[in-house]
């Protein structure tokens, strides 16, 4: 059973729109929540987290949601650039476990 | 700098022989996790540690051990590997001075069992 989901494996926007990624889960033990980056050939980077306590977290062109009742996170990246194509997962913990439950993926392409 | 590295970066091997992934962090972290990652599965957890001595299993650990003799590393054995292991494994790490630190993560392994 998959805790932590991303429904769309791939998604293209164009240079300078928002790309909006999505992330579902099912385990309300869950109380945080990151996003991590990875770029072909490397290993995964962090990029931005949430604890569950809040409904935002903004850094930079970065923005997490997070909507408990639906069990759902978002990450917005405004503007989209070139650069920003990679692989981002998300992934879910319960706070002391230091385990991370990860979604499988979604392939961003941002197009110049 | 601190850093976390993992070595082969590429691996090929054959059914039924013992493989050894090394996995070596600067960082003084506590906590060392494995991972691998195949397409439609994201990164599962094979096992994690918590500090020397201290060995888990995680969702996908048949076949696999660890074991943590020190701090640095966490070697990851394929006791007799299977074409059904061939995957990109990674290596990652994060200090347990808080609940929710963050994970800081390896170059990865790619590994081919023929």
């Amino acid at each position: 059973d998959q805790q932590v989901k991303q429904n769309s494996p791939s998604l293209s926007v164009q240079e300078g729109r928002i790309s909006i990624l999505n992330c579902d889960y099912t385990n309300s033990m869950f109380d945080y929540f990151l996003w991590y980056k990875k770029y072909p050939a490397e290993g995964p980077t962090f990029l931005i987290s949430i604890s569950s306590i809040k409904d935002k977290n903004e850094d930079g062109r970065f923005t997490v949601f997070l909507n408990k009742s639906a069990k759902h996170l978002s990450l917005h990246i405004v503007p989209s650039q070139p650069g920003d194509s990679a692989v981002y997962f998300c992934a879910a913990t319960n706070s002391g476990t230091y385990k991370y439950i990860f979604g499988t993926g979604t392939r961003l392409k941002v197009l110049a | 700098d601190a850093e976390i590295t993992q070595s082969p970066r590429h691996k090929i091997t054959e059914t039924g022989r013992q493989v050894t992934l090394a996995c070596h962090q600067t960082w003084n972290h506590n906590n060392m996790f494995w991972y691998r990652q195949d397409l439609g599965h994201g990164l599962r957890l094979i096992h994690y540690s918590y500090g020397v001595q201290d060995t888990n299993k995680g969702e996908v650990s048949d076949g696999y051990s660890v074991s943590r003799s020190n701090t640095e590393d966490l070697p990851l054995t394929l006791e007799s590997a299977a074409s059904s292991q061939t995957s990109v494994y990674f290596c990652a790490s994060s200090d347990s001075g808080g609940p929710t630190d963050t994970q800081y993560f390896g170059p990865g392994t790619r590994l081919t069992v023929l």
